[in-house]
């Protein structure tokens, strides 16, 4: 059975400081890593993909991935209230079935 | 507009009853896929499907079914069966069948017992 795990929070950051999303995962076969953003209500929104070992970059966000430790993470930098939300991270192999998630971190940036 | 269109928003089921939710894609994706979100968390895989009349279980198929005529068409049918129906249904879908393939979501239906 596959296992994703997350801290669920709240964890709670200043405005314009980096926050920092953890999740560890427990299938070695495990090849794709994903990040979501869910606001209150409404449906998950895909904020980055990554792949390889390493970091990845997209505007604000960098994906960290780290396949050996079975670790990927999601930091956020300059935070913004807007970016209050529970951010969900999911795995999968290399197949074409579902994604596997976590429960999720719920993300509070302070004014 | 390019989307996924999950219907209706909110659904009420009452005891015995099958309801039907829907799930539409115009974005000409092969994939589509339906998870069930319960409160505080993660999401969990009822169905998946990667091509037209072809469709496989997920994590908790037990209680649900789905069909696959149309590309563009996603179905998932809760049963009497399922004896813990409330939860957020989600459906998405994802361009190809290929791993590194995004899934995006709908708007989601709320069901809820009566």
């Amino acid at each position: 059975q596959k296992e994703v795990e997350q801290n669920s929070g709240p964890l709670s950051v200043p405005e314009g400081a980096i926050a920092s999303l953890n999740c560890t995962y427990s299938d070695r076969v495990s090849q794709y890593f994903f990040w979501y953003r869910q606001y209150s209500g409404k449906s998950p929104e895909l904020i980055m993909s990554i792949y390889s070992n390493g970091d990845k970059e997209d505007g604000r966000f960098t994906a960290q991935l780290n396949k050996a430790s079975q670790y990927v993470s999601l930091l956020i930098r300059d935070s913004q209230p807007s970016d209050s939300a529970t951010y969900l991270c999911a795995v999968r192999g290399g197949g074409a079935d579902g994604l596997t998630f976590g429960k999720g971190t719920h993300l509070i940036i302070q004014p | 507009d390019g989307g996924i269109t999950q219907s209706p928003k909110y659904l009420f089921r009452k005891e015995g009853q099958n309801v039907t939710l829907s799930c539409e894609q115009n974005l000409n994706h092969d994939a589509m896929y339906w998870y069930r979100q319960d409160p505080g968390q993660g999401l969990r895989l009822i169905y998946y499907s990667q091509i037209v009349n072809d469709f496989q279980k997920g994590d908790i198929a037990e209680g649900y079914s789905v069909s696959r005529e149309k590309k563009e068409s996603f179905p998932l049918t809760v049963t009497s069966a399922q004896k813990n129906p409330t939860a957020f249904y989600l459906c998405a879908s994802s361009p190809g069948t290929g791993g590194f393939q995004p899934q995006h979501f709908g708007d989601g239906t709320r069901l809820s017992i009566l």
